[in-house]
């Protein structure tokens, strides 16, 4: 059973321009978060997202960022104009959210985003 | 919303000695405590978690322990080895809602 994969793994963009990150969630999970992590520091919540829905955003920011997860196909991070503040690692975790409610996170390699 | 702090902030400890890391939370709603293992260039791993229907739980060198009342939980790792360092991370939440992580701890283990 893979786990959570993101790619890519490292990704630089210079100002202006738009990034895209890749979340495909573990076997049977239905559930994503994103996370925003700045060098040295802890975790920050963005976005969570079940298929088709965005269930909580209330730690992305308003303008330039958008998240979604469609019926087929891995969840999307988008971040349009990055600007040099952008540059942090980002994590997607996946949940199963079972019928146990069982909510336990599992987090992917994340990827590093600079930039110029 | 909820609040976790960590303590301490960094740790060494020699080779086989024990490593406590603490935690408290602020929203005594929160049922879910789990505690993360972050090496550098990875993504955090699960390494072993808590829920409020339970004081302590072990998984050989690693426990947990929690007290609702005091709202505060504790990561103990005995039998430390070289390979236990890196950063820990705790987070508290109630099902089916967004983590809260602590600032995270890099404990360093000296051989």
């Amino acid at each position: 059973n893979a786990g959570v994969m993101q790619n890519p793994r490292h990704l630089v963009r210079r100002r202006g321009q738009e990034a895209r990150l890749r979340c495909s969630p573990m076997k049977g999970h239905s559930h994503v978060y994103w996370y925003r992590q700045l060098p040295e520091e802890g975790l920050k919540f963005m976005v969570y997202l079940q298929k088709e829905n965005i269930i909580d955003e209330s730690g992305m920011p308003k303008e330039r960022f958008s998240a979604e997860f469609p019926k087929e196909g891995p969840s999307i991070l988008r971040i349009q104009q990055v600007v040099r503040g952008d540059s942090a690692a980002y994590f997607c975790a996946s949940s199963p959210q079972d019928i146990r409610g069982y909510d336990t996170q599992y987090f992917g390699p994340g990827t590093r985003l600079t930039v110029l | 919303g909820e609040n976790v702090e960590q303590h301490p902030s960094t740790l060494s400890v020699q080779e086989g000695d024990s490593a406590v890391i603490k935690c408290t939370y602020s929203d005594s709603a929160s049922n879910y405590f789990p505690w993360y293992k972050q090496e550098l260039g990875k993504g955090p791993q699960l390494i072993i978690d808590i829920r409020s229907n339970v004081g302590e739980k072990k998984d050989q060198r690693i426990a947990v322990t929690l007290n609702k009342t005091a709202k505060h939980f504790s990561l103990h790792i005995t039998e430390t080895q070289p390979e236990d360092s890196a950063v820990y991370f705790c987070a508290a939440t109630l099902t089916g809602n967004q983590f809260y992580f602590g600032t995270g701890t890099s404990l360093t283990v000296i051989p």
